[in-house]
């Protein structure tokens, strides 16, 4: 398995610009996360998605930022307009239904970078 | 809410020295527990886990944790670290809301 994939890697851009990243989770999970790293906050939940339905949006920090999940394999959180404190590395991650038993599974992260 | 709590936030070993993490959390239910390492540069990745049954699991590269339900504490150690074990280490907990609350982290470095 390919584990969970995002794009891009790395994400320069301009105060205002509108940033969208992107999430492919494991083939077969149900649930989807997105979490951000910080310094200054450390890993933080922003939302997740079980079945493609959001379940908890109260670590979005403000109306900034949204995040969709139109289908089981693919995941968007956009930023716009995007601000310097948005820099940090964002991470998707998926697991699977286990009875309560879930291992969450990390992709490689979004770093961005804001100016 | 659960809570997580490291308290050692930067650890320095000397190779082959041992190494034990402390993590304790706050929440009265039933949990669930990781230990993620984080090399630098790179993603999360799962070092070990625990759900129920025997309190001390083993982990990869030759990482334990033992759970203490009385303590709240689910420490990680490993009796001999290699310089390679330089990276940061994050406990991280779930309940039934499904999502993992982490703790700060504990950023440690090995020196050959």
């Amino acid at each position: 398995d390919a584990g969970v994939i995002q794009s891009p890697r790395h994400e320069v851009t301009e105060m205002g610009q509108e940033v969208t990243l992107r999430c492919k989770p494991i083939s077969g999970h149900d649930y989807l996360f997105w979490y951000r790293q910080t310094m200054m906050r450390g890993l933080e939940l922003l939302i997740y998605f079980n079945n493609n339905v959001p379940i908890d949006d109260s670590g979005m920090p403000e109306d900034r930022f949204s995040a969709k999940m139109p289908n089981a394999s693919f995941s968007t959180l956009k930023i716009q307009p995007s601000e310097p404190r948005d820099s940090a590395v964002y991470f998707c991650a998926s697991s699977l239904t286990s009875g309560g038993r879930e291992t969450q599974y990390f992709g490689p992260g979004t770093r961005l970078l804001v100016l | 809410a659960q809570s997580v709590s490291q308290h050692n936030h930067h650890v320095i070993l000397s190779e082959a020295a041992s190494l034990e993490l402390g993590c304790n959390y706050s929440y009265g239910g039933t949990v669930n527990l990781f230990w993620y390492v984080q090399y630098p540069g790179q993603h999360l990745q799962l070092l070990l886990k625990y759900f129920s049954g025997d309190p001390l699991v083993k982990g990869i590269k030759g990482f334990e944790a033992e759970f203490i339900k009385s303590k709240f504490s689910f420490n990680l150690r490993k009796p001999s670290v290699q310089w390679s074990d330089t990276a940061e280490y994050f406990c991280a907990v779930s309940t039934g809301r499904r999502a993992l609350t982490f703790g700060s982290g504990t950023r440690l470095q090995v020196q050959p």
